[in-house]
């Protein structure tokens, strides 16, 4: 088996601050994903990896960076944090893109 | 683009009696239907797939099928546990694609 780690757990920011949340899988899964979870809504699509150094967008990329250094890590950053954000951002990763391993997820707070 | 449409929650019931949370979906592909189950503090995780049409997919006790015609895929489970109160999605994979659609998700909540 193996896991996904997400760091930090809970991740507190001011408006307009540039926030780095971090993904870490050993899986040794090929494609890796950051998802957005709002409340009482389903999970959007941030970006995701196909492999290392590559990205592509998903549907909700404006205002977000990602980078994918290697193959077991891959990094999401919000470019500039807006007012009264919540949102909880879901890293998952798959062997074949359809069968996805989800982190336990940040939790983000925009003051 | 794909949509996954379930039933909105939340949906409490009691322990032993039976459930289905409905989904259906639109595509112009021939995706494989998931559904995946999200307990507190954690992410979601699989509970069963299906790829083929008509076909049954099952996991601890829960069932679905995939309903080609139809253009559904309803979860049910005859007897509902505590154990069971999760947010329970229902997912859409399109080859072409290759991205995963999910529903709002379905908070369930059983009383003992």
């Amino acid at each position: 088996g193996g896991i996904i780690t997400q760091t930090p757990k809970f991740l507190i920011g001011q408006e307009g601050q540039k926030l780095t949340l971090k993904c870490q899988q050993n899986f040794n899964h090929d494609t890796m994903y950051w998802y957005r979870q709002d409340s009482g809504k389903g999970l959007r699509l941030i970006y995701y990896s196909i492999t290392e150094n590559d990205l592509q967008k998903g549907d909700l990329s404006e205002g977000y960076d990602a980078s994918r250094e290697k193959k077991s890590s891959f990094s999401l950053t919000v470019t500039s944090a807006q007012k009264n954000e919540m949102a909880v951002f879901l890293c998952a990763s798959s062997p074949q893109g359809y069968e996805q391993y989800f982190g336990p997820g940040t939790r983000l707070t925009v003051l | 683009g794909d949509s996954v449409t379930q039933t909105e929650g939340p949906v409490t019931l009691s322990e032993g009696t039976s459930l289905t949370v409905n989904c259906s979906y639109e595509t112009k592909q021939y995706p494989t239907l998931f559904w995946y189950v999200q307990y507190p503090g954690e992410g979601p995780q699989l509970l069963f797939k299906v790829p083929k049409a008509n076909e049954k997919g099952s996991n601890r006790g829960f069932e679905a099928t995939y309903n080609k015609e139809a253009t559904s895929f309803h979860l049910q489970k005859a007897s509902v546990q505590e154990s069971d109160s999760a947010v329970y999605y229902c997912a859409l994979y399109n080859t072409n694609t290759g991205k995963l659609t999910f529903g709002d998700g379905t908070v369930l909540t059983v009383k003992p």
